[in-house]
């Protein structure tokens, strides 16, 4: 048990619909941290919450949007996808940015 | 920054010592070195993090040279079920700097 939990664990999109992942933790860390795996592929940072601020890639498209209420829950929120946007999404949380990461199992994500 | 540089893959057999170089030439003062093992369609798995010299824990060892130009991830007598990715990170706490997974090393135990 990681202790950072992922919902839901499969996801099938069209390209047009909206849906959000979710993400909590229950470690007490102040860091959460989106990730994107494509197949074959090492992992990519998406965007970093540290106590609530946010530090994100430039590179990641606008199609996602994420969301950090609290330093127990993170969400990232997904509309208008491409089918290259298929991927493992893995969420993580540190007790502080850079230290020892906990990952959750991974939302698999396919985009029609 | 200090970018990661290791090899694509390895082959071992069951049971002999298996070690995974990770070159970061341009590791900052401040910088720690991190370990991790992913399987496949799961999520990273922490396994052995240092600074300098020797770590040890109960799975693995990590050995860090003076210069800490590199290190080398040594794992005892690995099975079947070593098989998997094995990732290093160059990174300080308290900073999103340097969050960069590299390709990793794919190992491959053969029985």
């Amino acid at each position: 048990e990681t202790g950072v939990t992922q919902t839901p664990r499969h996801l099938v999109m069209g390209m047009t619909n909206k849906k959000s992942l979710k993400c909590e933790q229950h470690l007490g860390h102040n860091a959460m941290y989106w990730y994107k795996q494509s197949a074959k592929k090492p992992l990519e940072l998406m965007f970093v919450y540290s106590l609530e601020e946010r530090v994100e890639n430039n590179s990641v498209p606008s199609r996602f949007s994420p969301e950090c209420p609290n330093s127990s829950h993170l969400f990232l929120h997904l509309h208008t996808l491409q089918p290259e946007d298929s991927a493992l999404y893995l969420c993580a949380s540190s007790q502080l940015t850079g230290d020892e990461q906990y990952f959750g199992p991974g939302t698999r994500l396919t985009v029609t | 920054l200090a970018k990661t540089t290791q090899p694509i893959s390895m082959d071992s057999y069951e049971g002999q010592e298996v070690n995974i170089t990770c070159s970061h030439n341009n590791i900052a003062t401040n910088d720690y070195i991190t370990w991790y093992q992913q399987f496949p369609s799961q999520g990273p798995r922490f396994i052995i993090q240092g600074y300098k010299t020797k770590v040890t824990n109960e799975v693995a060892s990590l050995f860090i040279p003076a210069d800490r130009k590199s290190s080398t991830l040594s794992l005892p007598r690995v099975s079947l079920s070593d098989t998997a990715v094995y990732y290093c990170l160059v990174g300080i706490s308290g900073s999103a700097r340097q969050l960069t997974f590299g390709s990793g090393t794919q190992l491959t135990v053969l029985p």
